[in-house]
Formats: C-alpha cells, sequence, structure tokens
C-alpha cells in the first residue's frame, strides 16, 4: 500500500467551477498534510498546509483533513485556467520529517 | 528574499560516471531536503539534512549520497550512474523543526 494514494485523472473542470481533489493516507500517525501545484516543466509550489482536523480556507483554496478517515482533500474554488497543473498531496510521516507525496492528480480548467 | 537555488540546470553524464548536484536553501533554514522525480512518478524522498547531520534517509542505494556544509548548504552526489537515474532532482528547505518546505527549481540529469 503506498504511503499517500491520489486519483492521477485528468479531472477536467469549466471555468469558475468548484475544483475537488482527494487525498488518502496509511500513516496514522501523519500529523502534517500538504497541497503543492506544479506546473509542467517547474518545481511544486506550496499552497496549502493543514494540522488539524476540520476546513482551512486561504484565498480560493479550502483544505479539509478528516484524520479518523486519513483523508485530506483541497477546494478549488471559481477555478480559473492558471490553475491548470498537476497538485501534490505531501504527508509527513511519523519518522520526523520523512514527506511522502502523491503521484498528483492533474486538473485542467477548460475556459 | 531569495528562494532555494540549485545548480547546475542541467547534467549530461554517462553511465558509471558520477554527478554531484548542489542546493542553496533560502537564508534562515537549516533543513535542506533531496527528492527525486523521474518521469512520470512522483515524488521520491532521498534524504533529509539539518544543521549539518543526515536525518533521514529514503529507500536508494547507497551510491546516492550527500552532505551539508557549515552554511546549510548542500551536495547530493550519485556514483556509478545508471540509466534510471536520469530524473528531475528536486532540493527543498525549510527552518529546523518546521514542516513547510520550498523547492528549488530542480537539476535534470540525463544519463546515457
Amino acid at each position: 500500500q503506498k504511503e499517500v494514494e491520489q486519483n492521477s485523472g485528468p479531472l477536467s473542470v469549466p471555468e469558475g467551477a468548484i475544483a475537488s481533489l482527494n487525498c488518502t493516507y496509511s500513516d496514522r500517525g501523519s500529523q502534517s498534510f500538504f497541497w503543492y501545484r506544479q506546473y509542467s516543466g517547474k518545481s511544486p509550489e506550496l499552497i496549502m498546509f493543514i494540522y488539524s482536523n476540520g476546513d482551512k480556507e486561504d484565498g480560493r483554496f479550502t483544505a479539509q483533513l478528516n484524520k479518523a478517515s486519513q483523508y485530506v482533500s483541497l477546494l478549488i474554488r471559481d477555478s480559473q485556467p492558471s490553475d491548470s497543473a498537476t497538485y501534490l498531496c505531501a504527508v509527513n510521516g511519523r519518522a520526523g520529517n520523512q514527506f511522502y507525496f502523491g503521484t498528483g492528480t492533474s486538473l485542467t480548467v477548460i475556459p | 528574499e531569495a528562494g532555494v537555488t540549485q545548480s547546475p540546470t542541467h547534467l549530461i553524464k554517462t553511465r558509471g560516471q558520477q554527478a554531484t548536484l548542489r542546493c542553496s536553501p533560502i537564508s534562515g533554514h537549516t533543513s535542506v531536503y533531496w527528492y527525486q522525480q523521474a518521469l512520470g512518478l512522483g515524488l521520491q524522498f532521498l534524504l533529509w539534512y539539518d544543521e549539518g547531520e543526515e536525518r533521514n534517509r529514503g529507500n536508494f542505494p547507497p551510491r546516492f549520497s550527500g552532505r551539508q556544509f557549515p552554511n546549510y548548504s548542500s551536495e547530493l552526489n550519485v556514483n556509478a550512474l545508471e540509466l534510471e537515474d536520469s530524473a528531475l532532482y528536486l532540493c527543498a528547505s525549510s527552518f529546523s523543526g518546521n514542516n513547510e518546505q520550498f523547492f528549488g527549481p530542480g537539476t535534470r540529469l540525463t544519463v546515457l
């Protein structure tokens, strides 16, 4: 079982819609959860992090964490074509600052 | 504030050679992480350095090694290069004990 699993997509949404990206993780001891955006040919860019159960909002982005279900998600409201990228979920394993990354979900926002 | 920098941008080597990749963290960051991103695959954790010490390493053979210098910059060395080592190598940095990692632009290593 992989430490972090994401649906690889591709996920296509029309401009202005809500994009929903999901991630599950296997280590119940994980404490920190991150979402990175990676444009083609570029390095990952941190967009959200969440440590506590519930929702965390930052502009058009909302991260949701449910530790009981070992599930973390990212919602992008009012999706823009510039949001088209691969979104990587990362989880900090209990063994100290060893990040596990999912393989990413490719998002395309259609104008 | 300058971000994480990496050099070189591209590196072409042949099988059996050694490659050295370099990373300078964000000012004030003492932790440096190395990742391998092969084409079509996710990021694979390689190494974590903090305060000059290797703190953790991923599931890679010993020919992947590195070090961190007193100024917190870091080097990744890959010995006895194999074709499957061709990948984007990413360096990230963070404050010690902090989980928020910021990535550099990467070094594209091609092994012929």
